[in-house]
């Protein structure tokens, strides 16, 4: 089974700080998402990636497969960016296993 | 349209009840996972359908824990007796291809069940 690490666990950063949340997987996989958890439960997909780096608004996540590495970066954070960002792995070799989450690192922007 | 929705959003259950926790997943998407997700922790795949077959179910914790998705559709998760360790949340998605891993996953917003 893969196992996923995230870090930080927790991060207080202030308005306006570049922000990096790294994660980690141990065995080679077929894709990677970023996922971003508010209080309350709900999940929304930020970003799902095989190789390189992609970028949405102030969002930027590279996965490096050599190192079996991610990161996510946030630019010109803001309070509103407070939330879980959760990293999870497809395992590659096909099968229907599910993915495989981090426990995620939870994120305040103080104002 | 309509993302994926989830009924209830909480539930109390006393010990040894039976739950159903119900999911829509948007429509016309082929794939749909249940996850669990523990207080603190990050999700943890139950099982996992491609249309009305249930591919895998490899994740359920017990047989306690049963899923169907009988037309491809709307999901049901059902808990026989829970007990206390049943308490999470029950996260359901779903995606618009098959071998939906490599797919973008929607979320939807998951059943709180607390079982005392």
């Amino acid at each position: 089974k893969n196992e996923v690490e995230q870090s930080p666990q927790n991060l207080t950063a202030q308005e306006g700080e570049f922000i990096t949340i790294n994660c980690s997987y141990s065995v080679g996989i077929s894709a990677l998402h970023w996922l971003q958890q508010h209080p309350g439960g709900g999940i929304v997909s930020l970003f799902m990636l095989s190789s390189g780096k992609k970028k949405h608004g102030r969002l930027i996540a590279t996965i490096n497969i050599q190192e079996k590495h991610s990161s996510l970066h946030i630019t010109a954070s803001h309070p509103r960016d407070s939330a879980v960002y959760i990293c999870a792995v497809a395992n590659s070799g096909g099968g229907a296993d599910g993915l495989t989450f981090g426990k995620g690192t939870h994120l305040i922007i103080q104002p | 349209g309509a993302g994926v929705s989830q009924s209830p959003r909480y539930k109390v259950a006393k010990r040894g009840q039976d739950v159903a926790l119900r999911c829509d997943p948007i429509s016309g998407h082929v794939s749909l996972f249940w996850y669990q997700q523990a207080l603190g922790q990050g999700p943890e795949f139950l099982t996992y359908f491609q249309n009305e077959a249930q591919l895998d179910k490899s994740g359920l914790p017990s047989d306690r824990f049963f899923a169907e998705r009988p037309e491809g559709s709307v999901s049901t998760l059902k808990i026989q007796r829970t007990q206390q360790e049943d308490s999470a949340v029950y996260l359901c998605a779903s995606s618009e291809r098959l071998a939906g891993f490599f797919d973008e996953q929607y979320f939807g917003p998951g059943t709180r069940l607390t079982v005392t």
